[in-house]
């Protein structure tokens, strides 16, 4: 167990549909981060939090949305679903927004879009 | 934006040989160099990393370079098993303000395969 908590670990749902993912950071960790691995793709980074603020976007599609909150859990919202948003869905932490420091991924969310 | 590019997609050895990937990446700024492991189905893994004021540092079978001259680092993996097997990604962080925020940025993986 790496302290970094998703869920669910496996969502199937229509085109169209919104669906929540849920991250929980490692205890003590401030910085929760979004990452989109699709079938032979590499880890694409979405959005990155810090204590509860947005500090960077990447190739976030408008479709998508995130937040983090008091507690520093993270939900990433995506909505209108298409085909081509099934992915493998990381959150990762780490303690701090820069500096020499490692992420802790999750085990993340596989989201099938049928 | 930090680009990092990885190099080979993917690479298979015979077991006992050394493995090495390399990448590259474009931002002067960047400071940390971090390599993860990714078995099928699995979460990354951290297996090591380096800082900008360090060239080289070792974990066992597993050391990495680090030319911030040429913007280039490397993972050396020696006498390499089976259970090597996996997805290899390098990133890099750079530290410098703005939109970075310390945000770590991927190579595209490679996959390596032992065989036994």
């Amino acid at each position: 167990d790496s302290g970094v908590t998703q869920t669910p670990k496996h969502l199937i749902t229509a085109t169209g549909q919104r669906v929540t993912l849920r991250c929980s950071p490692r205890s003590g960790d401030l910085s929760v981060y979004w990452y989109q691995q699709s079938l032979d793709q590499g880890l694409q980074f979405l959005i990155q939090y810090y204590n509860g603020e947005e500090r960077a976007k990447g190739n976030i599609l408008e479709r998508f949305s995130a937040q983090q909150f008091p507690d520093l859990h993270s939900e990433l919202n995506l909505s209108s679903l298409e085909l081509g948003d099934s992915a493998l869905y990381f959150c990762a932490s780490s303690v701090a927004q820069g500096g020499g420091y490692g992420y802790t991924f999750g085990s993340g969310t596989r989201l099938t879009v049928v | 934006g930090e680009n990092v590019e990885q190099h080979p997609s993917t690479l298979s050895v015979q077991e006992g040989d050394s493995a090495v990937i390399k990448c590259t990446y474009s931002d002067s700024a960047s400071n940390y160099f971090p390599w993860y492991k990714q078995e099928l189905g699995k979460r990354p893994q951290l297996i090591i990393d380096i800082r900008s004021n360090v060239g080289e540092k070792k974990d066992q079978r597993i050391a990495v370079t680090l030319n911030k001259t040429a913007k280039h680092f490397s993972l050396h993996i020696t006498e390499t098993q089976p259970e090597d097997s996996a997805v290899y990604f390098c990133a890099a962080r750079s530290n410098a303000g703005g939109t970075s925020y310390g945000k770590l940025t991927f190579g595209q993986g490679t996959i390596l395969t032992v065989h036994p």
